[in-house]
C-alpha cells in the first residue's frame, strides 16, 4: 500500500462545467476526509466518512458539491457548474478512527477559467 | 472564527540554528495536537503530535511544546536543515477526530 491516492493531480476546467475528482485511502483506514486549501490558507474541512456514511459536510459545501464512499473504499468528490472561487486544492485524507493524525494525498489541484 | 492561530506567516533562520514556529488555540476541547509539513505541489506531509495530557514530545530534531494555561504550542527545530524550508501547519483534533489547521508559517532555512 503506497498510501492516499489521488486523481487527477491537475485539472483545468472552463467556468460551468462539472469536474470530479477520486481518492483512494490507505486500505485498512476506516475514516476519510476532504480537504480544500486556497493560498494562503491552510486546509479547510469539507466532509468526511466513516466506512461508506457521510457524517459532516462543512458549510464550505455548497449544494454544488457532493462527495460519495461507495462500500467504504474509494471516495468521489463532484462539483457541478463550477465558479471560479472553487479553484484550490483538493485535498485528501484517511486514518482510523481513534488515531493520531490523518495521511494525506498529493491533492488535486483545480484551476477554473 | 479561527480556532488554530499562527500568527508568523513566515520566518527566515540560518541553517544550524534553531527554528521555533508558535501556535495558539482557542478550543480548550481540542485533545490531540499536530503539526504538518508541506512542500510546494504536495499534500500535508505529519511530522510531529502531542497529547493534551503531555507538555512536551521530541521525535530527533523536533521537539514540541504544550502549554496549556496559555493554549499555547510551539515546534522547535535543531539544528535547521536546507530541507526543512516548507511550510508548517499546526493543527488541533477535537473531539470528534476532526482536526482543524492553523494557516501556516513558511519557513526558510537561509544557507
Amino acid at each position: 500500500d503506497t498510501g492516499v491516492s489521488q486523481d487527477p493531480r491537475h485539472k483545468i476546467t472552463k467556468r460551468g462545467q462539472n469536474v470530479t475528482f477520486r481518492c483512494d485511502p490507505i486500505s485498512e483506514h476506516n475514516r476519510l476526509y476532504w480537504y480544500r486549501q486556497t493560498l494562503g490558507q491552510g486546509p479547510e474541512f469539507l466532509t468526511y466518512f466513516q466506512n461508506e456514511a457521510q457524517l459532516e459536510k462543512s458549510r464550505l459545501l455548497s449544494d454544488r458539491f457532493s462527495a460519495e464512499r461507495p462500500k467504504g473504499s474509494f471516495s468521489t468528490l463532484e462539483i457541478q457548474r463550477t465558479e471560479q472561487g472553487d479553484s484550490a486544492m483538493y485535498l485528501c485524507a484517511s486514518t482510523f478512527l481513534g488515531a493520531g493524525g490523518y495521511t494525506f494525498g498529493s491533492g488535486t489541484r483545480l484551476t477554473v477559467v | 472564527d479561527q480556532q488554530v492561530k499562527q500568527n508568523s506567516p513566515s520566518l527566515s533562520v540560518q541553517e544550524g540554528r534553531i527554528s521555533i514556529l508558535n501556535c495558539d488555540y482557542t478550543n480548550s476541547m481540542f485533545d490531540y495536537f499536530l503539526w504538518y509539513k508541506k512542500y510546494p505541489a504536495e499534500g500535508p506531509t505529519f511530522l510531529i503530535s502531542i497529547s493534551s495530557i503531555k507538555d512536551k514530545n521530541e521525535d530527533g530534531r523536533f521537539t514540541v511544546f504544550l502549554n496549556k494555561s496559555a493554549k499555547h504550542l510551539s515546534l522547535h527545530i535543531v539544528p535547521s536543515q536546507p530541507g526543512d524550508s516548507a511550510v508548517y501547519f499546526c493543527a488541533a483534533r477535537n473531539r470528534d477526530d476532526k482536526i482543524i489547521f492553523g494557516k501556516g508559517t513558511r519557513l526558510h532555512i537561509l544557507p
